[in-house]
């Protein structure tokens, strides 16, 4: 099956830094990625969605002057959580999508970043 | 707005034993329904899928029937085995392609030998 890895997977930072992470697609092109965050006992939350090239897509209530998302390449995203704080304390997981045939449109999800703000 | 609801856990089996894990879900149209399943360590994996009512899903002995009536679709599995041990999610996109997914809070299962 498809691959995702997500950088770094766990990262502790200062509150007022900002903290960059990484989704790569490492076997095949993703013309979609999405970032989700999940806070404990709770669901996954989709924050926003962006297609390779142009600016992403954000949900209702996530501040994208906050979140910096960044689809460069095929196979990378970032997201960047500028002037952390500890309410940004959370597990970011990302998905990727491919227009490879066979994928069905499925999304392949990477195995996530905890970040924790001091 | 689309919801899905599932059982808390955790839930903990012996090897064999019969498995459920109740999903039901609120959403305006006809949406795909799918399960997740995250092992320690790793991403979340599609387990199996439903795109239509009455239309059963099924991977590695899991079962799942997307029942229009009483919006449901609840996992399950005859005998389960220590190497089930993982979280399960369920979740729904109005899209079949599974765009905007809506996920559950997760239910972690734990299998004893």
């Amino acid at each position: 099956g498809a691959v995702v890895s997500q950088h770094p997977s766990w990262v502790i930072c200062k509150s007022g830094t900002s903290v960059k992470i990484e989704c790569r697609s490492l076997d095949f092109q993703a013309t979609t990625m999405f970032w989700y965050r999940q806070f404990p006992k709770q669901s996954l939350m989709l924050m926003a969605t962006s297609n390779e090239g142009s600016k992403a897509t954000y949900e209702q209530g996530v501040e994208k002057d906050k979140f910096l998302i960044n689809h460069a390449s095929l196979t990378l995203s970032t997201l960047t959580v500028t002037s952390a704080h500890p309410e940004d304390s959370s597990f970011y997981i990302c998905s990727a999508r491919g227009f490879a045939s066979g994928f069905n449109n499925e999304q392949f999800f990477g195995p996530g970043t905890r970040l924790t703000v001091l | 707005g689309n919801s899905v609801t599932q059982m808390e856990g955790p839930v903990t089996l012996s090897e064999e034993a019969f498995l459920t894990i109740n999903c039901t879900y609120t959403a305006t149209g006809y949406p795909s329904l799918f399960w997740y399943v995250q092992y320690p360590g790793e991403g979340l994996q599609l387990l199996l899928k439903a795109t239509k009512a009455d239309d059963k899903g099924s991977n590695k002995g899991f079962e799942a029937t997307y029942r229009k009536e009483t919006t449901s679709f609840h996992l399950e599995k005859g005998s389960v085995q220590v190497s089930d041990s993982a979280v399960y999610f369920c979740a729904l996109s109005d899209w079949g392609g599974s765009e905007k997914l809506v996920f559950g809070k997760g239910t972690k299962l734990t299998v004893n030998p």
